[in-house]
């Protein structure tokens, strides 16, 4: 069964600085990757995806993803980090005919001014 | 831009008691499909719904859950009998093609 990994419960970045956000993926195909945040009260929104072509896929807000495929992972990326990017983010992998999306557990980031 | 809206935001129901959650996806979609999220914990899977069937479920989705599409714009998600353990946040999602998911806003629901 395809699913992904998380590994940082809350990752701390201070305002300006780069930020990662990391996340592996297991799957017996081509995976179909994405990347979801969830602001406070607020429903998941869609950041980016990967389905093929160039490894690294830039999304909404300034936020970009690299696909390595000989890692397994698919993490997440800003050159420089705003406050107003703190939030939950997801990571989640395409699976099955029916495109059923497999979610992380999430990543808090906590951006500090 | 066209957005999935669900209703209502927030439900707050007995143990025991039926509740309905709606949800109008994008109009031209055709792919459906509810999660829940309950607090602290991930975004989990519960069914998709495709050609007025639903095409997957996962073990949550029991028989004390149900879904429909009553009309051409709605699609609800109906829990019979309500548990404790039912209370989160249930996210609608639609697609055009299966790729990219629209969320709803979702609705929080709290068993009593």
């Amino acid at each position: 069964a395809q699913s992904v990994a998380q590994p940082e419960d809350q990752v701390n970045v201070a305002e300006g600085n780069p930020l990662t956000v990391k996340c592996t993926y297991s799957v017996s195909g081509n995976p179909y990757l994405f990347w979801y945040v969830q602001y406070p009260n607020r429903g998941l929104q869609f950041l980016l995806k990967y389905i093929t072509g160039d490894n690294l896929v830039k999304g909404s807000y300034g936020f970009e993803a690299e696909f390595n495929k000989s890692q397994t992972s698919f993490h997440l990326k800003k050159p420089s980090a705003l406050v107003s990017d703190s939030a939950l983010y997801f990571c989640a992998v395409r699976e099955g005919r029916d495109d059923k999306i497999i979610f992380g557990k999430g990543t808090r980031l906590h951006i500090l001014p | 831009e066209p957005e999935v809206t669900q209703t209502p935001s927030h439900q707050v129901t007995q143990m025991g008691q039926e509740v309905i959650l709606r949800c109008v996806p994008i109009s031209n979609h055709l792919y459906f499909y509810w999660y829940r999220q309950i607090l602290g914990q991930k975004v989990e899977f519960l069914v998709s719904f495709y050609n007025n069937e639903i095409s997957e479920k996962s073990e949550i989705f029991d028989d004390q859950f149900s879904v429909e599409r009553p009309d051409g714009s709605n699609f609800t998600l109906k829990i019979r009998s309500t548990k404790l353990e039912d209370s989160a946040m249930y996210f609608c999602a639609s697609s055009e093609g299966g790729r990219i998911r629209e969320f709803g806003p979702g609705t929080r629901l709290t068993v009593t």
